[in-house]
């Protein structure tokens, strides 16, 4: 069973505009959620992280929000630029494992 | 700067035979991680190794074996090649010492294909 989701596949945004990346989860028991960028033919790379204790952590043009009544974090990306098309994994933290959810395409149109 | 290198960029072997995909990090981390990449699957872990000649089973280790004989090191080995193993396969290390946030460095991947 899948212990962290996200459930749009895809996101399609213009330049300038916000993107809103979702995920949702099942265990209470975590530490942290990080999100990852990963671009084709690299390998993921580190974004941000939020803290369990914690319900937003911004950093430059990224923010994620945590809603643990609803275990649902969201990654805003405010302005979006073409340079952030690529595919955004969020992942759980269980001491230095990391369980990743499905990804999501963003692209952003010029 | 924390580097990973992943010995292929693709590969393509035939169903049956053994194949090695080796990992290097040159940070000196603890902790050193395969996963494989599959659309609409996300990453998912296979093996994961906290120490030197330790090594931990993941998500998905059916039909996989590791190895770690040194701390830079981590070879994950198909014993013999099937057609669904045909994938993205990642490396990644972290160092173990960030607890809840250790974030993990990864390869640039191995795109293996099984003919």
């Amino acid at each position: 069973d899948q212990q962290v989701k996200q459930n749009s596949p895809s996101l399609s945004v213009q330049e300038g505009r916000i993107s809103i990346l979702n995920c949702d989860y099942t265990n209470s028991m975590f530490d942290y959620f990080l999100w990852y960028k990963k671009y084709p033919a690299e390998g993921p790379t580190f974004l941000i992280s939020i803290s369990s204790i914690k319900d937003k952590n911004e950093d430059g043009r990224f923010t994620v929000f945590l809603n643990k009544s609803a275990k649902h974090l969201s990654l805003h990306i405010v302005p979006s630029q073409p340079g952030d098309s690529a595919v955004y994994f969020c992942a759980e933290t269980s001491g230095s494992r990391l369980t990743f959810g499905e990804g999501t395409q963003l692209t952003v149109n010029p | 700067d924390v580097k990973v290198t992943q010995s292929s960029r693709y590969l393509v072997k035939r169903t049956g035979e053994k194949v090695f995909l080796e990992c290097v990090q040159d940070m000196d981390h603890e902790n050193m991680f395969w996963y494989r990449q599959d659309p609409g699957l996300g990453l998912r872990l296979i093996y994961f190794s906290y120490d030197v000649k330790m090594k931990e089973k993941g998500d998905i280790p059916e039909g996989y074996s590791v190895s770690r004989e040194k701390k830079e090191r981590f070879s994950l080995i198909l014993e013999s090649a099937s057609t669904n193993q045909t994938s993205m396969y990642l490396c990644a290390s972290s160092s173990g010492l960030a607890g809840g946030d250790d974030e993990q460095f990864f390869g640039p991947g191995t795109r293996l294909t099984v003919l």
